[in-house]
């Protein structure tokens, strides 16, 4: 049971390149998440989804996109990155279903803006 | 804004203390306390949770306290070890807009062997 799998693990890219962070869940939860996390700053929820074709801004949604057009894969986009992107990306998922569930993470993606 | 704060940054306890970590909020509309743990390269992890209608939680050497009036809420890790050195931290949500989570700021705990 893979539960949450980001890709890539590590990328280093240049100001203005574009890429996109896939997320993949296989426990057919509905709700899905990306954070960012920095130093001294926790985790901020960047986008979110509630079920497949929808998708909402969180806290910091600025030069990013999001696409969820699988109920499995969850996809962030930057496309034209900067300096200030620089951070750990984390994916969850909840089911979303009845009781609070909680979120389950994937290990993350370690980006760096040059 | 910052909406759950979170106390110390960093903590260094020997084996078998009991290390405390510290948050409050502002925002009551939060219903939902939870507590995870992240171990380097890794992901948080649900360690524990705790809804506004209980004052304490316990499982096994993790213990969530609630003070409501208050709006603060802490962990207590009982007869702590090495294998605990981990960053914990705090989060909340609320009802609707799929349970997001606001998370403090973190803390790292060592415990020294």
């Amino acid at each position: 049971n893979a539960g949450v799998t980001q890709t890539p693990k590590f990328r280093v890219l240049k100001t203005g390149q574009s890429m996109t962070l896939l997320c993949a869940q296989d426990m057919n939860h509905e709700y899905m998440y990306w954070y960012r996390q920095d130093p001294g700053m926790g985790l901020r929820l960047i986008h979110y989804s509630v079920g497949e074709g929808t998708t909402a801004k969180g806290e910091v949604p600025d030069g990013y996109n999001v696409s969820r057009l699988k109920k499995q894969n969850f996809l962030l986009g930057l496309e034209s990155a900067a300096p200030s992107q620089t951070s750990v990306y984390f994916c969850a998922s909840s089911s979303g279903q009845g009781a609070i569930q909680p979120q389950h993470f994937g290990d993350g993606t370690r980006l760096s803006i040059l | 804004q910052q909406q759950v704060k979170q106390s110390p940054q960093s903590l260094i306890v020997q084996k078998g203390g009991i290390p405390i970590i510290n948050c409050a909020y502002e925002n009551t509309a939060f219903d939902y306390f939870p507590w995870y743990q992240q171990f380097p390269g890794k992901g948080p992890a649900l360690l524990i949770a705790i809804r506004p209608d209980v004052s304490e939680k316990k499982e096994g050497r993790f213990t969530i306290s609630f003070n409501k009036s208050a709006k603060q809420f802490s962990l207590h890790i009982m007869d702590s070890q090495p294998g605990d050195s981990a960053t914990y931290f705090c989060a909340a949500s609320t009802r609707g807009s799929a349970r997001q989570l606001t998370f403090g700021s973190g803390t790292q705990l060592t415990v020294l062997p």
